[in-house]
């Protein structure tokens, strides 16, 4: 069973921020969170990753609150490109095994 | 560099057949993991191997099976097929290392008749 909990559905509007959570409350010292995205019809994606520090990459920001249980997934100017499913996963196992939950399927709006 | 390559992207097979699925990982990674995308169920992990070897397994029946080539070139295999076997199956390519992202290929589409 996945051990994130994410909101379904989110809309956000072109060229604003997107800020999506996750819960992930029993997540434990040595597990990692993982963000992925998935686009219609095409594999998942990979978006950023991290352990307890606030991560930032040339895609996304990834903000981990200081007790780990839960993080958001910053895209800071959203485009219709990112209309997407993104999956948060707690991973301790390399990246190789990945428990993919339901996700959140992101629209962004012009 | 190019990246995971799956054949065949679509296929049709009846009830009852077997199908074998290819997937080429990234040049240099040694980790190759599969997965099974269906509407109802979501993407769920089948299988990881890592040099020639089945590392980590997934909650499916014995009908499915995998091996890894010394290239690290997968193919995966399901035999009697079943209409519940329909779906979208990605393959990923990592290092294999701690805590390394995975690359997806754009899958192979099964549709089982």
């Amino acid at each position: 069973d996945a051990k994130t909990t994410q909101p379904p559905s989110m809309d956000c509007a072109e060229g604003r921020a997107a800020n999506l959570p996750c819960n992930h409350s029993t997540i434990s010292g040595n597990e990692y969170v993982y963000w992925y995205r998935q686009i219609h019809s095409q594999g998942p994606q990979y978006i950023i990753h991290g352990l307890k520090n606030n991560e930032t990459n040339e895609m996304a920001s990834l903000i981990i609150t200081e007790d780990r249980k839960s993080s958001t997934l910053i895209l800071p100017h959203a485009t219709l490109r990112d209309t997407a499913v993104y999956y948060c996963i707690v991973d301790n196992n390399a990246g190789n095994m990945l428990t993919f939950g339901g996700g959140t399927r992101l629209m962004v709006k012009p | 560099k190019a990246g995971v390559t799956q054949t065949p992207r679509y296929l049709i097979k009846t009830r009852g057949q077997q199908v074998t699925l290819s997937c080429s990982p990234i040049s240099g990674h040694r980790s190759v993991s599969w997965y099974q995308q269906t509407p109802g169920q979501g993407l769920q992990f089948l299988f990881e191997y890592f040099s020639e070897t089945q590392r980590n397994k997934g909650n499916f029946p014995g009908r499915f099976s995998g091996r890894q080539f010394s290239n690290s070139r997968s193919e995966m295999n399901v035999s009697t097929l079943e209409l519940g076997d329909s779906a979208l199956y990605l393959c990923a390519s990592s290092l294999g290392t701690l805590y390394t992202e995975a690359f997806f290929g754009q899958g192979t589409r099964l549709t089982v008749v």
